[in-house]
This record gives structure tokens, sequence and C-alpha cells, in this order.
């Protein structure tokens, strides 16, 4: 079936450098995704999102790249600060009617942010 | 601050029994939707709620049901508990009638665990 996955579970980066968190889709008829933040204890936290007519789009610090051709999904931090350091979720929905309302998450990837 | 709040945060039970968790929207938020999150994995859409009628569901059995009232407030019952429906619970509110584009806004969840 159709899925959004994450190509690495866990990401250590070091303090001040630029994180990159990907991310493959398989469902061609997805328009619409969403990166969250999870930090430990806490609901998912809405970082950026970005239409499929788009192949960029930046927010404070993040940038997301859409590269529709291969399927493909990324959210780029710039200086990466210990405040960063959570589960980070991919999501997607579509407009078919019986994905209507329905986020696919996929399963995150963990960053961990050192000194 | 994302304005949902959700009650217990914590809730134990015993397998058979059935529990009601609570959320609250951001004002003015027509749509709410619920989603289960394993440990480890991602959230689930379980079912989306607009205007007090359901517009979505996802692969979960009649056991999980909901409601949602005129005062942004809604519910997520489940009856027959079951040792796998240990997780936390997640409602998320949007602005608009819960399409495909429209920003879902995540509450801190309920942790449920069933023993």
């Amino acid at each position: 079936g159709e899925s959004v996955g994450l190509h690495l579970p866990t990401l250590s980066v070091q303090e001040g450098d630029n994180s990159i968190i990907n991310c493959a889709y398989s469902n061609s008829a997805s328009d619409y995704f969403i990166w969250y933040k999870q930090e430990s204890g806490k609901g998912p936290q809405f970082i950026i999102d970005i239409r499929s007519n788009m192949d960029k789009r930046q927010g404070q610090r993040v940038t997301v790249l859409l590269n529709k051709t291969v399927k493909h999904l990324s959210l780029q931090i710039a200086a990466t600060q210990p405040g960063d350091s959570a589960v980070y979720f991919c999501a997607e929905s579509g407009v078919a009617t019986d994905s209507w309302g329905k986020l696919q998450f996929g399963a995150g990837t963990q960053v961990v942010v050192t000194p | 601050e994302t304005g949902v709040t959700q009650s217990p945060t914590h809730l134990i039970k015993t397998r058979g029994q059935q529990v009601t968790l609570r959320c609250s929207s951001q004002s003015g938020h027509n749509t709410v939707s619920w989603y289960q999150q394993a440990l480890g994995q991602g959230p689930q859409f379980i079912f989306q709620y607009y205007r007090e009628e359901e517009n979505g569901r996802g692969n979960f059995p009649p056991r999980f049901s909901g409601l949602q009232f005129p005062n942004y407030s809604s519910e997520l019952n489940v009856n027959a508990l079951e040792l796998d429906d240990s997780a936390l619970y997640l409602c998320a509110s949007s602005l608009g009638s819960g399409g495909p584009q429209d920003t879902q806004y995540f509450g801190p969840g309920t942790r449920l665990t069933v023993l």
C-alpha cells in the first residue's frame, strides 16, 4: 500500500551544523506535505508545509524541498541548535476521497544535537 | 502552543473496559482529527469530524467512536479495550473542512495504558 517513510531513523548533528532529514513517499496522488517536530512528551508541532505545485519552501531556519520525480521530500535545518533535538515526521495527504482529512505519517527520524 | 488541549494527560485502564478521551480545539476550528501513536511510531489516523459529523475514517474497528460538540470540544471513545490499544492518543484541530491542505495542529496527547 501507499506509505511515507524516512531513510534514517537517527541523525546525530553537531551544534551549529546544518541538518538534512529525508523522506520518501510512494503515493503519486499526494499533493500536500508537512513536516512535524515532536519533542518527548508532547504532541507533534507543525514546522513547515509544501504543496505539490512547489519545489521549495523556506521558513525560519528551515527549508523543505520536494522532488516529485523521485517522490522525495527533505527538511533542512540551518545552524542546528540543542532545542532542535526531537523526532521529526514527514506527513502527506492527498485528494483521493478515501484519504480525505487523513494525514499519513512516516516512522520518524530522531535528531540528536551534540555540543 | 497550539491552543489544543487534551484530558486526561495519563490514564490506566484494564482490558475490556471503556474509555473516553477529551479534546478542546482552537476556537473557530471546525475540524478535529484523532490519531493513535504507538511507542516509537508515527501517528495513525483514526477519524475526523467536521461540524459534528464524521467525514473520514482510518483503518480502526467500530469500537473506536467519536463525538464533536458545537463548543469546539470532542471525544474519542474506545470500547472493549485491548492491550494493543495502549498508545498516545492525539487530537488535532484545523480551521477548514479538513481537506488535504488544511493544516492540522496537535494537542499534547493522552497516554493510555491498558493492563
